[in-house]
C-alpha cells in the first residue's frame, strides 16, 4: 500500500527565512506520480507541481524549489525569502500508475505559518 | 482556467437529515472526486466518477453515496448524516486518460457541521 508521510505539522518561520516542507513516500510501483498543492486560509487546493518517478531533476519556479530523492524516497519542497502570503497548509500526495484513483494518496499537511 | 464549483461553504444540518453537497466544474473533465479532509489525516477519498453515471469507491465511502447524472456535475449524499461526518468536504476534477498523472482542480470547500 501506498503511504505519504509530512512529519512536520506546523512550521513558523519570520518572513524572508528559507523553509522546507518534508515528504516522504512509500510505494511498491516503480512508475508513480508526486504532487504538490497549497491550500490557503480560503479553502481552495492549488496545484504546484507534479513529477514522475523517472525524472529525478531537481525543479525551481521562482522562490519554489524541489528536491526529489529516490534513494531516500523523498520529494522535498523549499520556499525561498519566504513571504506571509505563503501562510497555508501544504500536501503532498502521490500517485502509481494508472489504475484505480483510490491511488491517490495525500500526505496529513504541513502548516506554514510565516510571521511579518 | 477550470473552475470548480461547490454550492455551499458552510452548511449545518441535524443527525438523520439527508445532506446534498453538488459540484459543478465547467472544463468538460471527464473524472471528477469527492474528498472529506480533517485535521491531521489529511484528505481522504470518498468517491470518484469517470464517466457520467459511473462511480467507484474510495477509502471511505460508508454513509456516502454518489450521483453523477451530467458530466460538469457530481453530488455528494449524506444518506443519514450523523456527528462524524462533520468535516471539511472537497470537490476535484481532472481530464480523462491516465489521470493518475493529472493534477486534479479542487472547488474552494464544503464545512459541513452535523448537529
Amino acid at each position: 500500500a501506498q503511504k505519504v508521510t509530512q512529519a512536520q505539522t506546523e512550521i513558523s518561520v519570520v518572513e524572508k527565512e528559507d523553509v522546507t516542507l518534508d515528504c516522504v513516500y512509500e510505494t511498491r510501483d516503480t512508475t508513480y506520480y508526486l504532487f504538490w498543492y497549497k491550500q490557503p486560509p480560503s479553502g481552495e487546493l492549488v496545484f504546484l507541481i507534479r513529477r514522475n518517478s523517472f525524472d529525478e531533476q531537481n525543479e525551481i519556479s521562482g522562490r519554489y524549489s524541489w528536491n526529489f530523492q529516490k534513494s531516500t524516497s523523498s520529494f522535498n519542497f523549499t520556499i525561498t525569502a519566504s513571504q506571509v502570503v505563503d501562510s497555508a497548509v501544504y500536501f503532498c500526495a502521490l500517485s502509481e500508475a494508472p489504475g484505480s484513483a483510490r491511488q491517490l494518496t495525500f500526505g496529513s499537511g504541513t502548516q506554514l505559518t510565516v510571521l511579518p | 482556467d477550470v473552475k470548480v464549483t461547490q454550492s455551499s461553504r458552510y452548511l449545518v444540518k441535524r443527525t438523520g437529515e439527508k445532506v446534498f453537497l453538488e459540484c459543478v466544474q465547467d472544463m468538460d473533465h471527464e473524472n471528477m472526486f469527492w474528498y472529506r479532509q480533517d485535521p491531521g489525516l489529511g484528505l481522504r477519498l470518498i468517491y470518484f466518477s469517470y464517466d457520467v453515471k459511473m462511480k467507484e469507491k474510495g477509502d471511505i465511502p460508508e454513509g456516502y453515496s454518489v450521483s453523477r447524472e451530467k458530466k460538469e456535475r457530481f453530488s455528494l449524499i449524506l444518506e443519514s448524516a450523523s456527528t462524524n461526518q462533520t468535516s471539511m468536504y472537497l470537490c476535484a476534477s481532472t481530464l480523462q486518460g491516465s489521470y493518475s498523472n493529472q493534477p486534479q482542480h479542487f472547488g474552494d470547500g464544503t464545512r459541513l457541521s452535523i448537529l
